[in-house]
């Protein structure tokens, strides 16, 4: 079966810090990787998707960045932090023949 | 970005009564999603509509695919506590690895024991 797993799960950070956050499949090959942030427990909202390894789409400008090194890692990161950035990032897949998107559990990250 | 409408915004219960919630958009979809996200935690998927006017249910959900594509609503009868949480609608618009999914911003569901 597959899993999909986001580290950390929470995170305080400073503004103006560098960003990592990461995401694993497992279980499944080649699927289509998306980042979402949530503001306030309320809308999600498509930051970046991913349809195989260097293959990065943006959907919304800003200063986050998304890379993809391995198959079934999904990296998101920032070389500074704005207090804007605080929120629920949510990590993704799909099968590309699938219709639905399995969520990870989530990483919630403070802007102090 | 594009988005569904989704009404209501939030809802308040008491338990053992039913609620219905909606999502509409000015879009064709040709697939509708619903999902529940419990506080702290990513959203699950409830029930998944492929074909217009596909009526699913899922335990005590259910769920249809609106006739014209442009609409789909859940019911859920006999709310218990454990139904608290954020719905989300979703549809899918495109095709292949160009598929995506455009969100209804949540209802936001209480349920009083």
């Amino acid at each position: 079966s597959q899993t999909i797993h986001q580290w950390p799960a929470t995170l305080v950070q400073p503004v103006g810090s560098p960003l990592s956050l990461e995401c694993t499949v497992e279980g499944t090959s080649n699927p289509n990787l998306y980042w979402y942030r949530q503001a306030a427990g309320r809308g999600l909202q498509l930051l970046f998707y991913s349809v195989g390894i260097g293959q990065i789409s943006s959907e919304v400008p800003q200063n986050l960045s998304a890379s993809r090194p391995q198959d079934r890692q999904f990296i998101l990161s920032s070389k500074k932090l704005l207090l804007s950035d605080s929120g629920f990032y949510l990590c993704a897949w799909r099968q590309w023949s699938w219709e639905t998107q399995y969520f990870g559990p989530g990483t919630r990250l403070l802007v102090l | 970005g594009q988005q569904l409408n989704q009404s209501p915004q939030s809802m308040f219960i008491q338990e053992g009564e039913d609620v219905s919630m909606n999502c509409t958009s000015s879009s064709i979809f040709n697939t509708w999603l619903w999902y529940k996200q419990d506080p702290g935690e990513g959203p699950v998927l409830l029930i998944a509509l492929y074909k217009a006017g596909e009526l699913t249910s899922n335990g005590r959900l259910t769920a249809q695919f609106g006739i014209t594509r442009k609409d789909s609503f859940l019911n859920i009868s006999a709310s218990i506590p454990s139904d608290v949480g954020i719905y989300f609608c979703a549809g899918q618009l495109g095709a292949g690895n160009n598929r995506k999914l455009i969100w209804g911003l949540g209802t936001s569901l209480a349920v009083n024991p």
